[in-house]
């Protein structure tokens, strides 16, 4: 089965400070890769996918992520985190069975000002 | 707006009782999903609908059914035969197998709290 591992449980960083989350898959087929957002009291917030083609995607509010397939990761990154970043980040695999997304642990990003 | 609605957003039961959570969807989405989050577990798959009146069993089904008898729908049932029922739950869609390239679309949640 699918599994996905994230590293950072708790990362905490000035406002600033340049973000690097890990995210590794366990599946060498084709599989779609996604980062999703928590903000503090609200729902999970799409913040950017990997189907195909570019290994560097950018999503929403500056962040982007490279997929490295000899690696099997996925890691989210954003050069300067601001305070409102705070949140719960999830990266998430679709694919290597079953038609289903599968998540990771989660990393808690607190930024200071 | 289109969008997953869940209900209550705070539950509270006795041990023991069975409890069912709302998730309704005016986005006219074939796949319907349960997910549980606990703390530093991330989410979970409970179960999934890919279609009206099929579901299958997630990662940690036990303790749990679910029915899909509209497409709009899919109650989930926290049965008394869940070990650690307390947590917070979240539905999801996605509109057929091409919907995935806009993701799942989540509510805002259940958190159920069992005394």
């Amino acid at each position: 089965a699918q599994s996905v591992s994230q590293h950072n449980h708790h990362v905490i960083l000035s406002e600033a400070a340049s973000l690097e989350l890990g995210c590794n898959y366990s599946y060498g087929g084709t599989v779609n890769l996604f980062w999703y957002v928590q903000y503090p009291g609200q729902h999970l917030q799409l913040l950017l996918k990997y189907f195909s083609g570019d290994p560097l995607v950018k999503g929403i509010k500056g962040f982007e992520a490279e997929f490295i397939k000899s690696k099997f990761s996925f890691n989210l990154r954003k050069p300067s985190v601001q305070w409102s970043d705070t949140a719960e980040y999830f990266c998430a695999v679709f694919g290597g069975g079953g038609n289903k997304l599968t998540f990771g642990t989660g990393t808690q990003l607190k930024v200071e000002l | 707006d289109g969008g997953i609605t869940q209900s209550p957003k705070y539950l509270f039961r006795k041990e023991g009782q069975n409890v069912t959570l709302s998730c309704e969807q005016n986005l006219n989405h074939d796949a319907m999903y349960w997910y549980r989050q606990d703390p530093g577990q991330g989410l979970r798959l409970i179960y999934y609908s890919q279609i009206v009146n099929d579901f299958q069993k997630g990662d940690i089904a036990e303790g749990y059914s679910v029915s899909r008898e509209k497409k709009e729908s899919f109650p989930l049932t926290v049965t008394s035969a869940q070990k650690n029922p307390t947590a917070f739950y979240l539905c999801a869609s996605k509109d057929g197998p091409s919907g995935l390239i806009y993701g799942y679309t989540f509510g805002s949640g259940t958190r159920l709290t069992v005394v």
